[in-house]
């Protein structure tokens, strides 16, 4: 079945971009929306944003202004960026697969596998 | 502060049935966007609980149910046994002028006593 693993940096200093990957193994990324989620310590869940398989993204408004997700669907990886971090951007980061809403039922099937996620740590 | 309002806590006795709440507006739930439902236990990453407002993935147990209505929508839990004890997640999309986007609720910390 379909895997995801995130990778990258566990700590990164404040100013700084934070940058981590998710390798996609045991399926296609075609017609999914490849996502990225965040959790701060004790905190709840936080999207982030995601990127379509053709490449088309849509962000948090809250952070749309320091955030890029790109893909590589030929290495089988989507990667997410984060730019001039604080201390506010310490959490523990998922990457999951979200299906979306389908045309025929008209059911939104969420994110139906996700990351073990990865700790991303910045000092204040 | 989240955009769709959970309950910070609920509890239960085993066997019992709980419920926990989702509270949003005309700009998410209310605009006919679906619910989602995810559990994450303690120190793992969250799982699909219920996807379109009342549909659970294959393997979840039928104790879970989820109702939408309104602005709302709620999450019950049926036969309450100790492995249910988890953390709780409300989803949907709420609309904007750039669009509709995916918000989560806070979270709900259930106890099973």
């Amino acid at each position: 079945q379909v895997q995801l693993q995130e990778s990258g940096p566990g700590l990164v200093k404040p100013s700084e971009t934070l940058s981590l990957s998710c390798t996609v193994s045991g399926g296609s990324m075609s017609s999914y929306y490849w996502t990225w989620v965040r959790q701060p310590p004790g905190k709840g869940l936080e999207w982030i944003g995601y990127i379509y398989y053709d490449r088309s993204t849509k962000y948090n408004p809250s952070l749309k202004s320091r955030v890029a997700i790109s893909i590589d669907t030929s290495k089988n990886q989507f990667s997410l960026k984060v730019n001039s971090v604080t201390a506010s951007d310490t959490a523990v980061y998922y990457c999951a697969r979200e299906i979306g809403y389908d045309i025929l039922t008209g059911s939104n099937y969420g994110m139906d596998v996700w990351g073990q996620g990865t700790t991303v740590t910045v000092p204040s | 502060q989240s955009v769709l309002t959970q309950p910070p806590s609920v509890s239960g006795a085993p066997g019992q049935r709980v419920t926990i709440s989702c509270a949003g507006s005309s700009s998410n739930i209310g605009a006919g966007y679906d619910v989602l439902w995810y559990q994450q236990l303690p120190g793992t990453a969250p799982t699909l609980l219920i996807y379109g407002n009342n549909n659970r993935p294959s393997g979840v147990p039928d104790r879970f149910s989820g109702s939408k209505s309104g602005t709302s929508a709620s999450l019950a839990i049926s036969g309450l046994q100790a492995e249910d004890e988890a953390e709780y997640y409300c989803q949907s999309h709420d609309s904007s002028l750039s669009g509709s986007h995916v918000v989560f609720g806070g979270g709900t910390k259930l106890t099973v006593l």
